[in-house]
Parts: C-alpha cells; sequence; structure tokens
C-alpha cells in the first residue's frame, strides 16, 4: 500500500493563477479530508468528504475547491492564488476507526 | 470555544535524557485523544491515542497520559534518540455530526541534540 499520496511536493504561483493540488489514497478510506498548515498554527480543515460524490466544507474553505468522483481520489482546486494561500497542504483519509493517516504534503508559495 | 494548548512550544534535550510534553484541551463533547508526531517536511503520524476511559497508553518509548478531569494530557519520551526530534502535536476529537471535528493544537518542537 502507498498510503496517501500528494502531488505535487512543491509549487510556487503567481497571484490569480490557478492550480490542483492532488491527493490519492489505496485504502479504500471512505473519509477524507485537506488541511493547511501555517507557520506556528495547528492544522485547519479546509474541505472534507465522506464518501464519493459528496464533499463538505471546513473550517477555512474560502478560495478552494474540491470534488469527490471516486473514492480514490480527492482534489483540491485554487482559483485565483492569493499570498494568503501560501501554506503546506496536507490531505488525510480514515475508514470508520478514529485514525487519520496523512500524505506527505504540498508545500505552495504564492508570489 | 474548542482549544488545544500545548507547552512547551519548543524543547531542546541531549540524547538519552527523558522529557515530558504538555496538553491542554477545552473540547466539547470529547470522543478520543491523539498525538502525532510530524517530521520535517513529512505529514504527522499517529503515535497513541486514548479514549474518555483510558489514562495511558504507551508505544515504545512514548507514554502519553490523560487525565480526563482536568482535561489535561502528557506524553513522556524516555531515553530520547536523534531520531525524536520533530514537532509533536496533541489533537483532540470532539464527537457529532455526520463527522468528528479534530481539533490540533500548534505543536512541541522537540531538538534532540548529541
Amino acid at each position: 500500500n502507498a498510503g496517501v499520496t500528494q502531488t505535487p511536493k512543491f509549487r510556487i504561483l503567481k497571484i490569480g493563477q490557478s492550480m490542483t493540488l492532488q491527493c490519492a489514497q489505496d485504502m479504500n478510506h471512505n473519509y477524507m479530508y485537506w488541511y493547511r498548515q501555517d507557520p506556528g498554527m495547528g492544522l485547519k480543515l479546509i474541505y472534507y468528504s465522506v464518501g464519493a460524490g459528496i464533499t463538505d466544507k471546513g473550517e477555512v474553505p474560502n478560495g478552494y475547491n474540491v470534488s469527490r468522483s471516486t473514492t480514490e481520489d480527492f482534489p483540491l482546486r485554487l482559483e485565483l492564488a492569493a499570498p494568503s494561500q501560501t501554506s503546506v497542504y496536507f490531505c488525510a483519509s480514515r475508514s470508520q476507526g478514529y485514525e487519520q493517516f496523512f500524505g506527505p504534503g504540498t508545500r505552495l508559495t504564492v508570489l | 470555544k474548542n482549544q488545544v494548548e500545548q507547552s512547551p512550544q519548543s524543547l531542546i534535550i541531549l540524547e538519552g535524557k527523558n522529557c515530558t510534553l504538555q496538553c491542554n484541551y477545552t473540547v466539547s463533547p470529547f470522543s478520543n485523544l491523539r498525538w502525532y508526531k510530524q517530521d520535517t517536511g513529512r505529514g504527522p503520524v499517529s503515535l497513541t491515542i486514548m479514549t474518555f476511559s483510558e489514562n495511558t497508553k504507551s508505544n515504545g518509548r512514548y507514554t502519553a497520559t490523560l487525565d480526563a478531569d482536568t482535561k489535561q494530557s502528557s506524553l513522556h519520551i524516555t531515553a530520547s534518540q536523534l531520531s525524536d526530534s520533530a514537532s509533536y502535536i496533541c489533537v483532540v476529537t470532539s464527537r457529532g455530526g455526520a463527522t468528528n471535528k479534530l481539533i490540533f493544537g500548534t505543536g512541541t518542537l522537540l531538538a534532540v541534540q548529541p
């Protein structure tokens, strides 16, 4: 099992550009999450999904969109990137149990 | 307001020494508390999980305690190794709704020096 994978590892965007952060898991987990981690701050939930075709907003959803067409994939879309979206983004998944398994993260810089 | 506070913010210890990290929380309703280890440039990895009825849980050299009455938890690391250098994050899960909510602490950055 590869677990939770994320691409790219690093990305630099210009203000106003768009991009999609990819996340995939091969554990057949229903629940998937997107978090951002800013320096000195705890992880904040952006969006989550409880299964294919179902998504919902988390704590900080503004400026982002998600889709969940399959169980495996949960891409995060940034439209019109802003400097405030400079952060490290983590994708996670879990089964019915408590533990969330995290991907290695994507470090995004918006200049 | 649901909050998780950790102390200290950072800690430097010598290899082989023990240390204890603290976590205080105000989360309701409480479901469970988990300690994660996050190596630099990596995602968090779970070390221990404790539910309301558990007051101690060990994972090798890591021992977590939970006092649900005072809403405090600690993570004790025994005989530290260089590979223990990482950020340790306390995460409390709040029950409710279609999905439980995770409240993350800001972490304690531990540096183990030779």
